[in-house]
């Protein structure tokens, strides 16, 4: 059974700091590229970031770059996003995801971020 | 910035035909991908590489791509097929990304 299981969401104040992890079971995490796709409240999907299959290249939205930083442990099968100086506009559930290869696509179980004071 | 653009709803009769389009100028050039979504689920993939569909979506659901647009068609739609419908696809250059439509909510009633 191929899962992503994410954590580290929850309330942060603006201005802060917080790590999202997906642990990868199940299929060949190394062999993927990963994104990561935020969805703010009653919103569509926003892709936010993605990280090549070797960690060798990183891309990122308009919105987040220079704030947040995707990255891999391919030995411990877990994709990271490390977001900081956030803001009200951060607050999203935020989803893992693999690349889409072939017709195979895995999706972590959402993890929501909500940026208050 | 680059866009892809979908209608924000679509409505049919169960039975009817639903027909869902993902306008974008580098769609000629770029696979679209298509994703459906229920209320707080994750997104499932039901159409990848413009016409190809995953093992496990029903055969009612088919891509097509032609130019600028490409369309997700559902023939005989169901009630249990009602739900937001994304388009993705990617932006190729320096800063190589992701997007996604804005969304079609979908009504089978």
């Amino acid at each position: 059974q191929m899962h992503l299981v994410q954590s580290g969401g929850g309330k942060v104040q603006p201005g802060r700091s917080l790590r999202l992890s997906c642990a990868a079971s199940g299929f060949a995490f190394r062999t993927y590229g990963m994104h990561w796709v935020r969805q703010a409240p009653g919103k569509g999907l926003e892709w936010v970031a993605v990280i090549w299959d070797d960690g060798s290249k990183k891309y990122y939205a308009d919105s987040v770059r220079g704030r947040f930083t995707i990255s891999r442990d391919n030995s411990k099968n877990t994709l990271y996003l490390q977001m900081t100086t956030l803001r009200v506009e951060d607050t999203a559930v935020y989803y893992c995801t693999s690349a889409a290869v072939g017709d195979k696509n895995y999706w972590g179980q959402g993890a929501l971020v909500t940026v208050s004071s | 910035s680059y866009e892809l653009t979908q209608p924000p709803s679509v409505s049919v009769s169960p039975g009817q035909t639903a027909r869902i389009t993902c306008s974008g100028d580098a769609l000629p050039k770029k696979y679209a991908y298509w994703y459906q979504q229920k209320s707080g689920q994750a997104p499932v993939l039901v159409i990848y590489e413009d016409i190809k569909r995953p093992s496990g979506i029903p055969q009612r659901f088919s891509g097509s791509s032609s130019g600028t647009v490409a369309t997700l068609t559902i023939s005989g739609a169901q009630v249990e097929d009602e739900g937001d419908y994304y388009c993705y696809s990617t932006v190729s250059g320096a800063n190589e990304r992701g997007v996604f439509g804005g969304g079609t909510r979908l009504t089978v009633l």
